[in-house]
């Protein structure tokens, strides 16, 4: 069993569009994470849900909106997406103590045409 | 926020070669974690050290935390291609409840020509 999932892997799309990306995790963990990696490979924080409440916002354009129904999904939805958004989107998790281990989904590669 | 910076880039070895990869920091960390991510995969943990000094041992792969808190490598002996991928540290960021998102260096690519 996948313990963090995500779908789609693939999301090709035009720019100005709006998209959705969903995650969800089967580990019973209290954290779910967004975080962007770009053509460089650079990984970076988006956002962090402590049991459906947001707890950290990395200076991410407020196009992106998460949104998190219940502690293991976590959804990320894009509106007017633009060529910069082209990049890997992974979901992770983590139990929430203070120093934690992250479970990281396979990811959605995104490509804005 | 508390900057990772990580060398080298890349890094193109022999099979049987040891690789070591190097996180830097201007700050004490409170701890480093580290992670692989193989081609076309997502990253995975590896470690996780938080005590100063700290040394601990996977296999072929040897990792520390320097005794100030403010860097830390992981070096593999006798590379494999399998140990082919992305090597990044990470720092975890607290607020005291819960816990943060990691903050990563660039990472090193580990080539391996056979």
């Amino acid at each position: 069993d996948t313990a963090v999932s995500q779908t789609p892997k693939y999301l090709v799309t035009q720019m100005g569009n709006d998209k959705s990306i969903k995650c969800e995790q089967n580990l019973g963990h209290d954290t779910m994470y967004w975080y962007k990696q770009d053509s460089k490979k650079f990984l970076k924080i988006m956002f962090s849900y402590n049991n459906k409440e947001l707890i950290i916002n990395e200076t991410v354009p407020n196009r992106f909106s998460p949104k998190s129904p219940d502690k293991a999904h976590l959804n990320l939805h894009i509106n007017s997406l633009e060529l910069g958004d082209s990049a890997v989107y992974f979901c992770a998790s983590s139990p929430g103590r203070a120093i934690d281990t992250q479970y990281f989904g396979p990811g959605t590669r995104l490509t804005v045409l | 926020g508390q900057q990772v910076m990580q060398i080298p880039q890349y890094q193109h070895v022999q099979e049987g070669e040891d690789f070591t990869t190097y996180c830097n920091s201007s700050t004490t960390l409170s701890n480093i974690q580290w992670y692989k991510q193989r081609p076309g995969g997502h990253p995975v943990f590896l470690i996780q050290l938080v005590k100063s000094g700290e040394v601990k041992k996977q296999k072929r792969l040897t990792f520390q935390f320097g005794e100030a808190k403010k860097n830390s490598s992981l070096h593999i002996t006798a590379t494999q291609t399998t140990d082919v991928g992305t090597y990044f540290c990470a720092h975890q960021r607290h607020s005291g409840g819960g816990a943060d998102g990691l903050t990563f260096g660039k990472g090193t690519h580990l080539i391996i020509q056979p």
